[in-house]
């Protein structure tokens, strides 16, 4: 049961343009979501987060959207440069699951910057 | 500079074999974490810990254990390593809190054989 889906397992963005990475999730409990970019032979590193009581979030080029009534969010990179070409992975978790701050990562979306 | 090192960046096993994977961290952070990253599934939690000799499953635990004698070190244990089990492996770590993101290692990849 993947409570955090990523659709697009791939997409490709001309260097300049938007590049809009989005996530889907089902569990109504989820209060906290965040980014994570991943480079070959390398592990994620934190990109963005957003909280539930919050509708957007931006940093530098990032922005990231919360839509809770349609359990979407979006990551947005403006302007898109080739440096930007890994593997994003979204990811939630909920405050009260108790001991630890677990986080549920989506399945991936490869974004190919191209020249 | 903060780190989550893994011991093994590639490693290849038997079948049967007891395999051992290491994770150390050095930002006195109460929580570690294991996952598996396979493609077209993402990251998926096998186990975690937020406190010394404390662990809790994840959603993959079966072929699984883990140790965590000392606060900085958490061990994933795969007693009798399998086929299915060649896979990506990430550790990761957080101050307790759910504001806190996750610092990953760089992974080890393991193949059976």
């Amino acid at each position: 049961d993947q409570q955090v889906k990523q659709n697009s397992p791939s997409l490709s963005v001309q260097e300049g343009r938007i590049s809009i990475l989005n996530c889907d999730y089902t569990n109504s409990m989820f209060d906290y979501f965040l980014w994570y970019k991943k480079y070959p032979a390398e592990g994620p590193t934190f990109l963005i987060s957003i909280s539930s009581i919050k509708d957007k979030n931006e940093d530098g080029r990032f922005t990231v959207f919360l839509n809770k009534s349609a359990k979407h969010l979006s990551l947005h990179i403006v302007p898109s440069q080739p440096g930007d070409s890994a593997v994003y992975f979204c990811a939630a978790t909920a405050h009260n699951t108790g001991t630890a701050s677990k986080l549920t990562f989506g399945t991936g979306t490869r974004l190919q910057v191209t020249l | 500079d903060v780190k989550v090192t893994q011991s093994s960046r590639y490693l290849v096993k038997r079948t049967g074999e007891k395999v051992f994977l290491e994770c150390v961290q050095d930002m006195d952070h109460e929580n570690m974490f294991w996952y598996r990253q396979d493609p077209g599934l993402g990251l998926r939690l096998i186990y975690f810990s937020y406190d010394v000799k404390m662990k809790e499953k994840g959603d993959i635990p079966e072929g699984y254990s883990v140790s965590r004698e000392k606060k900085e070190r958490f061990s994933l244990i795969l007693e009798s390593a399998s086929t299915n089990q060649t896979s990506m492996y990430l550790c990761a770590s957080s101050f307790a809190g759910a504001n806190y993101g996750y610092t990953f290692g760089s992974g080890t990849r393991l193949t059976v054989v």
